[in-house]
């Protein structure tokens, strides 16, 4: 009954590799984001959604491509990560412009 | 966050309050956050305080704003060992951006 899920919760990859991380909220949410937080703990938005539309595109680099087939989902593609990708990537969930809600975080290591 | 600010450390006694300080620069912030992360976990709500408003209790957690001098803080009553975490400040000014300050690391000693 977890409220806002991320999988994996671990992603340890190589350089140059694609990879995708899902986020699901069972919250009746109609808004969804992505924040990356560095090695200093330092968290940045990086997008968000409302009712599958995108509201918040950060400056990030277009290898991050999200994606939102329905409210309930975020998902976010990466091509060709570089090491400097290496962080923790936290999804969130509010109701329109109230509080929001953070999963449990995917610790994402390029070797 | 460059809007955000929050010093970096604290180190309390278990037993005695913990007040962490915030201090923000956007004047049209209509709500500002308290965010608690535990080592390995992710982002916990603890609470949060509308700018109308002066003062928020939610049992042992007291937040106060001053909004003349965009200052927050937090105290935690009775700190207890499960309070060890990192603490961060967030604003938001009626649009969907948070912006989180760089968070401050409680210790809570014995």
């Amino acid at each position: 009954d977890t409220a806002v899920s991320q999988t994996p919760k671990y992603l340890v990859t190589q350089m140059g590799n694609d990879k995708s991380i899902k986020c699901e909220q069972n919250l009746g949410h109609d808004t969804m984001y992505w924040y990356k937080q560095d090695s200093k703990k330092f968290l940045k938005i990086m997008f968000s959604y409302n009712n599958k539309e995108l509201i918040i595109n950060e400056t990030v680099p277009n290898r991050f491509s999200p994606k939102s087939p329905d409210k309930a989902h975020l998902n976010l593609h990466i091509n060709s990560l570089e090491l400097g990708d290496s962080a923790v990537y936290f999804c969130a969930s509010s109701q329109d412009l109230g509080a929001q809600h953070f999963g449990d975080g995917t610790r994402l290591s390029i070797l | 966050g460059e809007d955000v600010e929050q010093s970096l450390f604290l180190s309390v006694r278990e037993g005695d309050s913990s007040v962490i300080n915030c201090t923000y620069t956007d004047s049209s912030s209509t709500y500002l956050y308290w965010y608690k992360q535990e080592p390995g976990a992710g982002l916990q709500l603890l609470t949060y305080i509308f700018s109308n408003m002066d003062m928020k209790q939610d049992q042992r957690l007291t937040v106060l704003l001053n909004k003349k001098d965009k200052h927050l803080s937090l105290r935690i009553a009775d700190t207890q060992t499960g309070d060890s975490a990192i603490y961060f400040c967030a604003e938001t000014d009626n649009d969907y951006k948070l912006s989180f300050g760089a968070g401050t690391t409680v210790t809570v000693r014995a």
